[in-house]
C-alpha cells in the first residue's frame, strides 16, 4: 500500500518569501509522486511529478521539489512566493490509482 | 493530454433521492476513477470504472450506494443515491491514459449539495 503524509496543515508566508511544503511518502516500491494545486473553487491542477528520473523535478510557476529516498520525503519549495500562489496543496502519491495527502493550505501575506 | 467534462457543473437536492453525473472525455481512454472531495477534506477514490465490467470499489464505498456505468472508451456515470447530507461533497472523474506524459487528468468536479 502506498500513502503520503503532509506534515503541514497550514502554511502562511509572506508575498516574496520562500515557500516550504512538507510531505513524507511510504511505499513498498518506487513510487511516483506529485504534487496538485487546488485554488478556490477551481479544478485540480498539476505542478510537477516525479517518476523516478532525476531527483530534483522542476514544475509549473516556479515550484520543484526533491525526492529524498533516505528521508522517504518529496517536500515541495519556491523561492519567492506570489499572491497567486494561495491555494491547497495536495501531495499525491500512486501511478494510476492516487492516494491523496490531506493537504496544506497556503495562504499568502502582502 | 485529455481534455474532460462533466454535468453537472453541481446541483442541490433533497435527501433520499439520487443524482447521476456524467463524465466526458474527448478521447478513448482505458482507466477512468470517480473520486469525492468532502468539504475541506482531501480526495478519496471511490472506484475504478471499467468499460464493459462492473466498476471496482474502494474500501467503504458499495455499488448499492454509487452505482457506475461505463459504456464505452468515453463516458461514464457516477450515481449517488438514496442521498443524505453527509453526501455533500464535490465529486470528480479522472482519467489515465496509460501514454507520455503519464499523468492523470481530472475533471473540473460536480458540487452536490443534499439539503
Amino acid at each position: 500500500a502506498q500513502s503520503v503524509t503532509q506534515l503541514d496543515s497550514h502554511v502562511s508566508v509572506s508575498e516574496g518569501t520562500p515557500v516550504l511544503l512538507r510531505c513524507n511518502y511510504s511505499s513498498s516500491y518506487s513510487p511516483s509522486l506529485f504534487w496538485y494545486v487546488q485554488h478556490p473553487n477551481k479544478g485540480l491542477q498539476l505542478l510537477l511529478k516525479y517518476t523516478s528520473a532525476a531527483t530534483l523535478v522542476k514544475g509549473i510557476n516556479g515550484f520543484e521539489a526533491e525526492f529524498k529516498k533516505s528521508e522517504t520525503s518529496f517536500h515541495l519549495t519556491k523561492p519567492s512566493a506570489h499572491m497567486s500562489d494561495a491555494a491547497e496543496y495536495f501531495c499525491v502519491v500512486g501511478d494510476y490509482k492516487l492516494s491523496f495527502g490531506a493537504g496544506t493550505t497556503v495562504t499568502v501575506r502582502a | 493530454s485529455a481534455v474532460i467534462s462533466q454535468k453537472p457543473s453541481r446541483d442541490i437536492c433533497q435527501r433520499g433521492t439520487s443524482l447521476t453525473i456524467q463524465c466526458q472525455v474527448d478521447s478513448q481512454v482505458t482507466m477512468m476513477f470517480w473520486y469525492r472531495q468532502q468539504p475541506g477534506q482531501s480526495l478519496t477514490l471511490i472506484a475504478t470504472a471499467n468499460q464493459g465490467s462492473e466498476a471496482t470499489y474502494e474500501s467503504g464505498f458499495v455499488i448499492d450506494k454509487f452505482p457506475i456505468s461505463r459504456p464505452n472508451l468515453t463516458f461514464s456515470t457516477l450515481t449517488v443515491s438514496n442521498m443524505s447530507p453527509e453526501d455533500s461533497s464535490i465529486y470528480l472523474c479522472s482519467v489515465y491514459t496509460g501514454e507520455w506524459p503519464y499523468e492523470q487528468y481530472f475533471g473540473p468536479g460536480t458540487r452536490l449539495t443534499v439539503t
